[in-house]
């Protein structure tokens, strides 16, 4: 079956714009969790989706959010970027929230903010 | 807040060597430690440890964890150029609902 997607894969922004990033999980998948990682931080958890609900947030601005549709797929959203948002944004899909031994990761986005 | 730190941060290694990668660790409401390996982007799953003592082991990489003094290890055995990789740790905080911290990584390189 099609693993995680993630649109787009690359993007240059410059620092005041606002961007959005999108996921589609793996069909029958409900649960969606987004994460940033920089070279410096590693991979942070941003936030997790459960049913078009938010289940939890990483300690992250409220520039960022996020959000999950009833087909399962999800956005995240930045606001008045800044340099330090520069990073790869990765999104992972379970079945469930109790399922990280089958969490599978997307490609990743590469946000370039300059 | 919860923290993971992950030993060696690299490492390089002969074709066939073994190698320990390590991860400590501080939560609060500790479920699991998960190890991933991440090639170009996307993370994979290897293992997920829950008790200690138990080793986890597929072909030739192999884990286990020590929840009394939180750290766990990953072995591989007979490395080859395919091991090649960032190897991740992570472990899942209950709270009120479960989320990942993860490590910074271990790069292994291995050459011919």
């Amino acid at each position: 079956k099609a693993g995680v997607t993630q649109t787009p894969r690359y993007l240059i922004k410059t620092r005041g714009q606002q961007v959005t990033l999108s996921c589609s999980p793996i069909s029958g998948h409900r649960s969606v969790s987004w994460y940033q990682q920089t070279p410096g931080q590693g991979l942070q958890f941003l936030f997790e989706y459960f049913s078009e609900t938010q289940r939890n947030k990483g300690n992250f601005p409220g520039r960022f959010s996020g959000r999950q549709f009833s087909n399962s797929r999800s956005e995240m959203n930045v606001s008045t970027l800044e340099l330090g948002d520069s990073a790869l944004y990765l999104c992972a899909s379970s079945l469930a929230p109790d399922y990280l031994y089958e969490q599978y990761f997307g490609p990743g986005t590469r946000l370039t903010v300059t | 807040e919860d923290k993971v730190v992950q030993s060696p941060l690299s490492l390089v290694v002969h074709e066939g060597d073994t190698v320990t990668l390590n991860c400590s660790y501080e939560v609060t409401n500790f479920r699991s430690l998960l190890w991933y390996k991440q090639e170009k982007k996307a993370p994979t799953f290897l293992f997920m440890l829950t008790s200690s003592g138990i080793e986890k082991k597929s072909g030739r990489l192999s884990s286990i964890l020590d929840k009394k003094e939180l750290f766990s290890i990953l072995n591989i055995t007979a490395t080859q150029t395919g091991d090649s990789a960032v190897y991740l740790c992570a472990v899942e905080n209950t709270g009120t609902a479960s989320k990942l911290t993860f490590g910074t990584g271990t790069r292994l390189q291995v050459t011919l």
